[in-house]
């Protein structure tokens, strides 16, 4: 079974300071990797997107890497905000879904961050 | 104006009544699709909708039905709510073919099962 595992499943850290969130999976075939981040009460929003051959991918203070050997990822926040509270989710692209589709999406369990000031 | 928008945003109902939950996007994407959300699990695909004519199943279907009445709107029905299904509940759309396509997901609809 396809899995997608994240770590830590809760984080609490000062403003201002950086943190990173991990995210292992056993997805194959590999297609791509989503980080998406949830506001309490919100949708998920897409923060970055990899494909095999990318390495890091930045979006601002938020910056996303991927080892596709060891199947891992990671998304390291810089310099935290208090808007920075959320749930991030990893979010991992197979490329079979059905007879229909081609693609399937398996989602982590996320991690809660909390930033204080 | 958001572009996914769904009704309810909050729904307590009781044992047994049926409910529709409701999706409606402006974006003008073909790929419409339903996911649940429970407390310290992932996002669960209950249907997935390509066009008005094809309907999927996704992972956790039992006890759900859907209805695309047009490209812009898709309907999440419980037949006979049960307190297992009180969850989080998400639309979401995206653009065509492709893994690499990103989903759009609406604020969410918060359904209690008393």
């Amino acid at each position: 079974k396809n899995q997608v595992e994240q770590s830590p499943q809760s984080l609490i850290i000062l403003e201002g300071k950086n943190c990173t969130l991990q995210c292992n999976y056993t997805v194959s075939p590999f297609s791509n990797l989503r980080w998406y981040k949830q506001d309490t009460g919100r949708g998920p929003v897409s923060l970055t997107i990899m494909t095999f051959s990318e390495n890091t991918k930045s979006n601002g203070r938020y910056t996303a890497t991927l080892d596709a050997d060891t199947k891992q990822s990671s998304l390291h926040i810089t310099a935290s905000q208090l808007s920075d509270s959320a749930s991030y989710i990893c979010v991992v692209i197979t490329t079979f879904w059905g007879s229909n589709s081609g693609y399937a999406l398996n989602f982590g369990k996320g991690t809660s961050l909390l930033v204080t000031p | 104006d958001a572009d996914v928008t769904q009704t309810p945003r909050n729904r307590i109902t009781k044992t047994g009544k049926r409910i529709m939950l409701e999706c409606s996007q402006t974006k003008g994407h073909d790929r419409m699709y339903w996911y649940r959300q429970d407390p310290g699990l992932g996002l669960r695909l209950i249907y997935y909708s390509f066009d008005v004519k094809d309907i999927n199943k996704g992972e956790i279907s039992d006890g759900y039905s859907v209805s695309r009445q047009a490209q812009a709107k898709f309907s999440l029905s419980l037949e006979s709510a049960i307190p297992n299904q009180t969850a989080l509940y998400f639309c979401a759309t995206s653009e065509g073919t492709g893994g690499r396509n990103e989903q759009f997901f609406g604020p969410g609809t918060r359904l209690t099962v008393l």
